[in-house]
């Protein structure tokens, strides 16, 4: 399997549930992105991680933790979620900070 | 930090007529532009980029244009079809004060009517 790929596509969760989004890159790249995209608004960063070091957190709820056991896999673990936090969740990775960006097709999640 | 700005919202053309999408940003240090498609159901693809040192690249019906005085730059599609229907995202970056990551503009849905 080539490039980005995010699993679960869909998940519905309930607020005090516990879950994580998975996302696998099969492109040797150094840096791996978590981004939020919600109906008419830019997108939102929100994590980053190059070479398996955190470098960028922007003022992310802590119900949200990110994880990057190593270069080609990140996960987003989710706790007592908001219906705010409903909204397309998107990976990504480049090969170096600052360089182009190759997204996943996103996990589409529905907290009720 | 960096501010990027898209225009218009929503285009709206005919099979066969050219699209123009235009983005401006504030800060003078970026140096780097991609342009990205979102297809229903998918993730941003990257479809072309520019850097500073660049006026203009044109790939095939894409083309892409700069201006850095004026800090502002286009996507052109010519020639349009169907199948480029979809959300495009300019993004300018990386911004000076330490930030490594483009900023991304709202976007632009573009509809191809046959």
């Amino acid at each position: 399997e080539t490039g980005v790929t995010q699993t679960p596509r869909h998940l519905v969760m309930g607020m005090t549930n516990k879950k994580s989004l998975k996302c696998e890159q099969h492109l040797g790249h150094n840096a791996m992105y978590w981004y939020k995209q919600s109906a008419k608004k830019p997108l939102e960063l929100m994590f980053v991680y190059s070479l398996e070091e955190r470098v960028e957190n922007n003022s992310v709820p802590s119900r949200f933790s990110p994880e990057c056991p190593n270069s080609s896999h990140l996960f987003l673990h989710l706790h007592t979620l908001q219906p705010e936090d409903s909204a397309l969740y998107l990976c990504a990775s480049s090969p170096g900070l600052g360089s182009e960006q190759f997204f996943g097709p996103g996990t589409r999640l529905t907290v009720l | 930090g960096e501010n990027v700005e898209q225009h218009p919202s929503t285009l709206s053309v005919q099979e066969g007529d050219s699209a123009v999408i235009k983005c401006t940003y504030s800060d003078s240090a970026s140096n780097y532009f991609p342009w990205y498609k979102q297809e229903l159901g998918k993730g941003p693809q990257l479809i072309i980029d520019i850097r500073s040192n660049v006026g203009e690249k044109k790939d095939q019906r894409i083309a892409v244009t700069l201006n850095k005085t004026a800090k502002h730059f286009s996507l052109h599609i010519t020639e349009t079809q169907p199948e480029d229907s979809a959300v495009y995202f300019c993004a300018a970056g990386p911004p000076s004060g330490g930030s490594y990551i483009p900023t991304f503009g709202r976007g632009t849905s573009l509809i191809v009517h046959p």
